[in-house]
């Protein structure tokens, strides 16, 4: 059972736009620390997306962008790309567990 | 290259005891704060362990604390992770991660994102 809840999946086709939400609390996301979001492809180690909440890293495409509102947070990729599928996690800080935490990620399929 | 290269995992029996290592490589390791995070083959990730830039500091997760011990040779820009006691749940590849302050919206590191990942290595506890 992760601190931050995601979807176990989502899909699009490719071309739609989709978004991944990240569910947290208030000693988590809504005590207002940062999210970041990650990819990752199986087999290969987890790579940043998105850090402080809303800020693409260097070489990440415009069609991803993040966002975070009260205790929750959500990562949308629009124009999707079969390229794009991967599995996907959000991460924060909890200050009641003293803990980094993650959501338990969400596989993104382009039908 | 920012580089970080784990090594030391393998086939353990339950009790038994590793030494991870992570060699750091392509930028100032003495200046930042270091972390172990872990998963399980085709689960999610988790948060382990955390030291700071000089090692006086560390943080576990619950399920770690009192047998996994994290610590830094900041001479040989080295992390580590000795781990004792080691049950069959422990089993995972492990992940030497540096976080970095690039888009965060404080100067803290609890508000930093993981920014450099090694290719991790994998622990396996089985009898």
């Amino acid at each position: 059972q992760s601190v931050l809840t995601q979807p176990p999946s989502v899909s699009g086709a490719p071309g739609q736009r989709v978004t991944i939400s990240c569910t947290g609390s208030a000693s988590n996301i809504g005590a207002g620390y940062d999210v970041h979001w990650y990819l990752q492809v199986p087999g290969t180690a987890p790579r940043i997306l998105i850090s402080g909440n809303n800020n693409r890293r260097s070489g990440v495409p415009d069609r991803f962008s993040g966002s975070k509102s009260g205790t929750s947070a959500s990562l949308a990729i629009s124009g999707l790309q079969t390229e794009d599928e991967a599995d996907y996690y959000c991460q924060s800080y909890d200050t009641s567990l003293s803990a980094w935490v993650f959501g338990g990620g969400t596989k993104l399929t382009v039908l | 290259e920012v580089q970080l290269v784990e090594s030391g995992g393998g086939l353990v029996q339950p009790g038994g005891s590793l030494r991870l290592s992570c060699a750091a490589s392509g930028f100032p390791f003495s200046d930042y704060w270091m972390h172990w995070v872990r998963q399980v083959p085709g689960k999610g990730l988790v948060w382990v362990s955390r030291i700071d830039s000089d090692g006086s500091s560390t943080s576990d997760a619950d399920p770690v604390r009192g047998r996994f011990t994290i610590s830094r040779d900041n001479a040989k820009s080295t992390l580590y992770l000795q781990m004792n006691n080691l049950r069959v749940e422990d089993t995972a590849v492990y992940y030497c991660v540096r976080p970095s302050r690039v888009g965060a919206s404080v100067r803290s590191y609890y508000y930093y994102g993981m920014d450099v990942w090694g290719q991790g290595t994998t622990v396996t506890v089985s009898s």
